[in-house]
């Protein structure tokens, strides 16, 4: 059965303060890993990563895969109270539908 | 990215009836789907919305608990029949396009309360 693990479930820091992320993933026929930012209800696309070792980046925040050690990284430098939120990690395997994990609610304070 | 809208937003249900949620796209797009997402836990895949045919459904799911229809390229609903308690979720539809068919945008949801 197809799995993602997110870690950490929970995550409070500072303002100003860089985090990181982490999803494993054990799936047959990986195809590509997404992250998502869910602020309230509807997640909100961030990446999507498909080779291993390229650096997507989008301002403040970038993700990185591994296939071979099925990991994918998101960093969040410089964090500001509007990061707070549930941050999703899934994959897409073979013609199955994404997998999600259960995601880590970041809490940034001031 | 496609602009997603949802109706209700949040609505608040009694035992064993129906709500059916609307998921309407501003463009035509290739795939449909439908997730829930229960209190605390991740999304989880109801199923995928076929223009013209039936839905094709997950583990767990059936039709005749959550029917599905789409009948265009931009437009698809969801019921939740017979509702419990334990309906009690968010519902979310996303689409993806033809060509990036792995990356699914999602609509604002709706938070539906079975009382």
């Amino acid at each position: 059965e197809d799995k993602v693990v997110q870690s950490p479930l929970s995550l409070v820091v500072h303002e100003g303060d860089t985090v990181t992320l982490n999803c494993s993933y054990e799936v047959t026929n990986f195809r590509s890993l997404l992250w998502y930012k869910q602020e309230k209800k509807a997640p909100t696309f961030l990446f999507m990563l498909t080779s291993s070792g390229i650096e997507k980046k989008s301002g403040r925040l970038s993700s990185i895969l591994d296939k071979k050690e099925l990991f994918s990284i998101l960093n969040i430098t410089a964090t500001q109270t509007g990061d707070s939120a549930v941050y999703l990690c899934a994959v897409h395997s073979g013609n199955t539908p994404l997998v999600f994990g259960k995601g880590t609610r970041l809490s940034v304070i001031a | 990215s496609a602009v997603i809208s949802q109706k209700p937003s949040r609505d608040i249900c009694q035992r064993g009836t129906s709500l059916t949620i609307q998921c309407q796209v501003d463009s035509q797009v290739t795939m449909m789907f439908w997730y829930r997402q229960q209190p605390g836990q991740s999304l989880t895949l109801i199923a995928t919305a076929n223009q013209g045919s039936e839905a094709t459904y997950e583990s767990g799911f059936v039709i005749d608990k959550f029917p599905i229809s789409r009948p265009n390229l931009t437009f698809s609903t969801l019921t939740v029949s017979n509702m419990s308690p334990e309906d009690s979720s968010i519902y979310l539809c996303s689409v993806s396009r033809e060509g990036s068919t792995d990356t699914q945008y999602f609509g604002p949801g709706t938070r539906l309360t079975v009382l």
